[in-house]
Formats: structure tokens, C-alpha cells, sequence
């Protein structure tokens, strides 16, 4: 089964730093491009980055280019988002998922929150 | 960056009845390759996006055939033929032809 779990969101204050971690399985994923989507609460979905399979191509919407790192780690078939100079703005359901020229697979997601 | 525009963004509808949405984009969504990056998800109330159908017209594994996308250029449309309980929630288009990567602002589907 292919799947996608999400952890690292937590509470954090205007300025800090987290780091988020997405486990892949069942799938190749190793071939795959990965994503990063974050939902507001009450609000849309945002695409916030994305990266190639060898991690050699990296995108950023522009509201995090500079603060946030997308990276990956296909030995242990994960992906990560380094989220750094947090702002409130980023409040938001962050959820991983696979990239086929859209995102196809989605995990449950994990809620950062920033706020002091 | 392109903008994706959906109407209506509130979609009251009756059981049994069909129902269609509308999605533009500011640009043009055919790649280099020929192929046209216009894809749609439902979000079901509590859950996460689910994609439904792919590259305009594409139905996912698993999607009802009521569920249905056509469109070129920069005109989309998903339509349902027959609304059933399950399919309430919201719908998005999303264009990943040109970066960066953007949804339309959803459409909520209720009865």
C-alpha cells in the first residue's frame, strides 16, 4: 500500500524554527518527485515546494524562498521541510505528497502552528 | 504566476442532479510536451485532498465514472453527472504546467 506519514508539526513562536519529516512507502520512492502542500486553517490549498528524485532540482512558492529547505533522504525513503524565521502566516496543515506532475498520493498531514 | 480561477466558489445541490464546475487560468496550460497539467481534487470534510481526476480528462483508480473533466487551453470543467452524499466537500483545480505550482481557491459542493 502506498503510504505517507507526516510528523514534526508543533507549536512554535514568530521567528523559530521546525523541521518536518515525511516517511514514504510502497512505492518507488526514489523515482518519484515530492511535495510539500499546506492548508491555512479555513483556507485553500498553497503548494509550497517541490523536489526531484535525486534532490538536484529544488522549486519554492516565493512566501518561503529563503526560509524554507525542502530536502530528501532516499536511503531511508523520506523527505523533509526545514522551516525556518517562522511567521504566523505559516499556520497551516502541512501535508507530503507524491509528485507525478500533480500531486497523486497524499499523507494525513501534520499542523504547525505559529504563535506566541 | 498563473492564476487559477474557479466558479462557483459555493455549489448548493440536490441529490441525483448534476453539478459542474468551472476553472480558468491566466495562462495557457499546455506544456512543452503537448500534454495539459490541469488536474482536480475533492477534500471531503475532515480529510485530505484526494486527486480525482488528472491531466484534464483522466479519471483516478477507484474514481465513480459520474466524475467527469474536460476542457483545453486555459477552460476547465469538472462536471458530475449524478450528485451523490459522499461527494460533498470542496474541489479544487490545480495546473502544474508552469511554476509555481497553483490551485484554484475551491468550490464548496453541499445539499
Amino acid at each position: 500500500e502506498v503510504q505517507l506519514v507526516e510528523s514534526g508539526g508543533d507549536l512554535v513562536q514568530p521567528g523559530g524554527s521546525l523541521r518536518l519529516s515525511c516517511a514514504a512507502s510502497g512505492f518507488s520512492f526514489s523515482t518519484t518527485w515530492m511535495t510539500w502542500v499546506r492548508q491555512a486553517p479555513g483556507r485553500g490549498l498553497e503548494w509550497v515546494a517541490n523536489i526531484k528524485e535525486d534532490g538536484s532540482e529544488k522549486h519554492y512558492v516565493d512566501s518561503v524562498k529563503g526560509r524554507f529547505t525542502i530536502s530528501r533522504d532516499n536511503a531511508k525513503n523520506s523527505v523533509n521541510l526545514q522551516m525556518n524565521s517562522l511567521r504566523a502566516e505559516d499556520t497551516a496543515v502541512y501535508y507530503c505528497t507524491r509528485y507525478a506532475r500533480s500531486p497523486d498520493v497524499w499523507g494525513r498531514g501534520t499542523l504547525v502552528t505559529v504563535s506566541s | 504566476d498563473v492564476v487559477m480561477t474557479q466558479s462557483p466558489l459555493s455549489l448548493p445541490v440536490s441529490l441525483g442532479q448534476p453539478a459542474s464546475i468551472s476553472c480558468r487560468s491566466s495562462q495557457s496550460l499546455v506544456d512543452s510536451d503537448g500534454d495539459t497539467y490541469l488536474h482536480w481534487f475533492q477534500q471531503r470534510p475532515g480529510q485530505s485532498p484526494r486527486r480525482l481526476i488528472y491531466r484534464v480528462s483522466k479519471r483516478d483508480s477507484g474514481v465513480p465514472d459520474r466524475f467527469s473533466g474536460s476542457g483545453s487551453g486555459t477552460d476547465f470543467t469538472l462536471k458530475i453527472s449524478r450528485v451523490e452524499a459522499e461527494d460533498i466537500g470542496i474541489y479544487y483545480c490545480m495546473q502544474g504546467t508552469h511554476w509555481p505550482l497553483t490551485f484554484g481557491q475551491g468550490t464548496k459542493l453541499d445539499i
